[in-house]
């Protein structure tokens, strides 16, 4: 089956610009994340959705930094006047709900990533 | 003090060598643990869940030591392929923790 898309691969924006980064999770996932990391760096966690529950913001850096998750599905990730320190991957990752006593919905499927390049 | 620390590297062995690697979590009420492999400009994929007795997958052996709070990784006979960066995942009521990673590089 397809597994977590993104779009676009790639993004060269200017400085100020807004962008919008957008995640198709496997279907049936019903938690979704959003990760960035930046060159030689590890995984910072940006947000969480879990099915219709209020998403978990806290990582988000700055209120640049937004993203919404239409119908449970599609997430999109915007940032508002773009910085030079925005530039890194952005990942996107689901998985199947952890139900209580079970492990195999932990796994996180990760997509290809977004590569942003603010200049 | 980060959530999971682990020792960057890089590791330079030979094919056929055996190499481990250890990371450390600070929440002790930690509840799920696994290693991802990350190769360069890759998305990162599950290596292995590590159990807490403690689990084998061919090559790769995971152990988990809650009292002390790390886990570690072995890999036997490592091959070229082997090559990667190894993040360790720690979860914590429903959020993913993820390690630095450890850069290995295996050598003919």
């Amino acid at each position: 089956g397809a597994g977590v898309s993104q779009s676009p691969s790639n993004k060269v924006t200017e400085k100020g610009k807004d962008v919008e980064l957008r995640c198709d999770p496997i279907s049936g996932h019903t938690a979704l994340y959003w990760y960035r990391q930046s060159l030689g760096q590890g995984l910072e966690f940006l947000i969480y959705f879990q099915g219709n529950s209020a998403p978990d913001k806290s990582g988000l850096p700055s209120d640049r930094f937004s993203a919404e998750r239409t119908g449970g599905s599609v997430s999109t990730l915007t940032i508002q006047r773009t910085q030079q320190e925005d530039s890194a991957v952005y990942l996107c990752a689901s998985s199947l709900a952890r139900l209580a006593g079970e492990s195999t919905g932990e796994t996180q499927y990760f997509g290809p990533g977004t590569r942003l390049l603010v200049l | 003090r980060k959530e999971v620390e682990q020792d960057p590297g890089p590791f330079n062995v030979p094919e056929g060598a055996t190499v481990a690697f250890n990371c450390t979590y600070s929440n002790s009420a930690s509840q799920s643990f696994f290693w991802y492999r990350q190769d360069c400009r890759k998305e990162p994929k599950l290596l292995m869940s590590v159990y807490s007795s403690g689990n084998e997958d061919g090559r790769f052996t995971a152990q988990l030591n809650r009292a002390s709070q790390y886990i570690s990784l072995l890999i036997r006979d490592s091959k070229l392929s082997d090559s990667a960066t190894y993040l360790c995942v720690v979860m914590s009521f429903n959020k993913f923790y993820f390690g630095s990673g450890t850069k290995l590089n295996v050598k003919p």
